[in-house]
């Protein structure tokens, strides 16, 4: 079984409109998220983190970490078509830390 | 900003060939691993290492063996490819624990016909 699911498979939104990506984790030995952001053609690039429970905000971009779930979301606010892309959720944690697992992605599509 | 390079960045390969996939990275990471990409199951963990002389195993190792000669380069190698490695094929570099950011390079697709 997946240890990271990702949810929606795929997501449209109007241009400026508001975008919700979920993602969670069934393994308590992986509880640090990153989103990384996939544009066709390229590697993966990240996002940003969020280690504690709570909000992080970065420009449009805010995560949102309930660690007691270990349920993670991405929220992109102002959505514009260049943000378009594959997004991943990837977890983390302390029993191995060189070992990331990957969701399998939510496609976004900005509607202009 | 880390880079990380791989090549080659297409390949064509006959079943039972050997095919290495090479990647460097510039930014003295200690950690580097490889990835593949197949729709429908995201990224997956092939093998990973946290320094020279070191590999370890991820998910999906059965095919694949590993080799990180120096803190800058690490290839993926396919001893007897088969059309079930079709794939693109991704190398990241970090700095290591649960913490890091990991690096991409622009990936290599490999088609064994």
């Amino acid at each position: 079984q997946q240890k990271v699911q990702q949810s929606p498979e795929s997501l449209s939104v109007p241009e400026g409109g508001m975008a919700s990506l979920n993602c969670t984790s069934s393994d308590r030995n992986f509880q640090y998220f990153w989103w990384y952001r996939q544009h066709s053609g390229e590697g993966p690039k990240a996002l940003m983190s969020i280690f504690s429970d709570g909000d992080k905000k970065e420009g449009r971009f805010t995560a949102h970490l309930n660690k007691a779930s270990l349920h993670v979301s991405l929220h992109i606010r102002d959505s514009q078509p260049s943000d378009s892309a594959l997004y991943f959720c990837a977890a983390s944690g302390d029993t191995n830390a060189y070992k990331v697992i990957f969701g399998k992605g939510t496609h976004l599509h900005v509607l202009p | 900003e880390a880079a990380v390079t791989q090549s080659p960045r297409n390949k064509v390969a006959v079943t039972g060939g050997k095919v290495t996939l090479s990647c460097n990275q510039t930014n003295n990471h200690n950690n580097m691993y490889w990835y593949r990409q197949d729709t429908g199951h995201g990224l997956r963990l092939i093998h990973y290492s946290y320094g020279a002389g070191s590999t370890e195993k991820g998910d999906i190792p059965d095919g694949y063996k590993a080799s990180r000669p120096s803190q800058e380069n690490f290839s993926l190698i396919l001893e007897l490819a088969t059309p079930s490695q079709t794939s693109v094929y991704f190398c990241a570099s970090g700095d290591g624990g649960a913490y890091a950011e990991q690096f991409f390079g622009p990936g290599t697709r490999l088609t064994v016909l």
